[in-house]
């Protein structure tokens, strides 16, 4: 499974837009990037996944370059309740046959008013 | 969406007791279902693949013996922290995986050992 190296953590404030890179130097061919968010005491929540140039849903953008070597996970406009644990991994994407996830260190994103 | 249910959410227990959780997979079949521990401010650490129908898979430096896991149908896997200490006491997550839904997680459980 390819490492991912992001960092440890992030500050930004309501209204901002954020931006946190995640790198993949290891990436296979067929790995997708994913990026999970997680509050205390619960589980990890599915934010975004893709593979290359951008994905775009109602909560994130996600920018994935042509070597694919690194990813970010764009937040806009955040807000004091987008304070959490941001996870990236990489690997085969979640509808094929399940494989183990393993969970670098994530990013610790705290947002002030 | 997919909907994986865990219980209990909070659980206190005596030192040398047995204490088991449960993860239910609501709306789809998981053949698969992982098990994560999370120590404070730390990251999750997967413990175990469960995989229904057969034993399963631990991490090396789990020991098998001490977290039993049962996964005996395709939408229930049950954690057991045999002779748990205080050193136990932590944050259980599972997580179901689903060819349509891809991963979805429980909202943990958290274990205090006293």
């Amino acid at each position: 499974l390819a490492k991912t190296t992001q960092p440890i953590s992030m500050d930004s404030y309501e209204g901002q837009e954020v931006n946190i890179t995640c790198s993949h130097n290891n990436i296979a061919t067929n790995d997708y990037i994913t990026w999970y968010q997680q509050f205390p005491s619960q589980g990890p929540r599915f934010i975004i996944q893709g593979y290359k140039t951008k994905v775009t849903n109602e909560v994130a953008s996600l920018f994935i370059p042509a070597d694919r070597k690194s990813s970010t996970l764009s937040l806009p406009r955040v807000s004091l309740s987008d304070t959490a644990v941001y996870y990236c991994l990489v690997g085969p994407p979640g509808y094929s046959s399940a494989s183990k996830i393993i969970f670098g260190s994530g990013t610790r994103l705290s947002i002030r008013p | 969406g997919a909907v994986v249910s865990q219980h209990p959410s909070r659980v206190i227990c005596k030192s040398g007791t047995s204490v088991k959780i449960e993860c239910r997979s609501l709306d789809f079949q998981a053949t698969t279902m992982f098990w994560y521990r999370q120590f404070p401010k730390q990251s999750l650490m997967l413990m175990a693949t469960s995989n229904e129908g057969s034993k399963a898979t631990y991490e090396q430096g789990v020991e098998k013996d001490k977290f039993l896991i049962n996964h005996a149908s395709l939408t229930l896997s049950t954690l057991t922290v045999t002779s748990a200490h205080p050193e136990d006491s932590s944050f259980y997550i599972c997580s179901a995986h689903d060819s349509s839904y891809g991963y979805t997680f429980g909202s943990g459980t958290r274990l205090t050992v006293v």
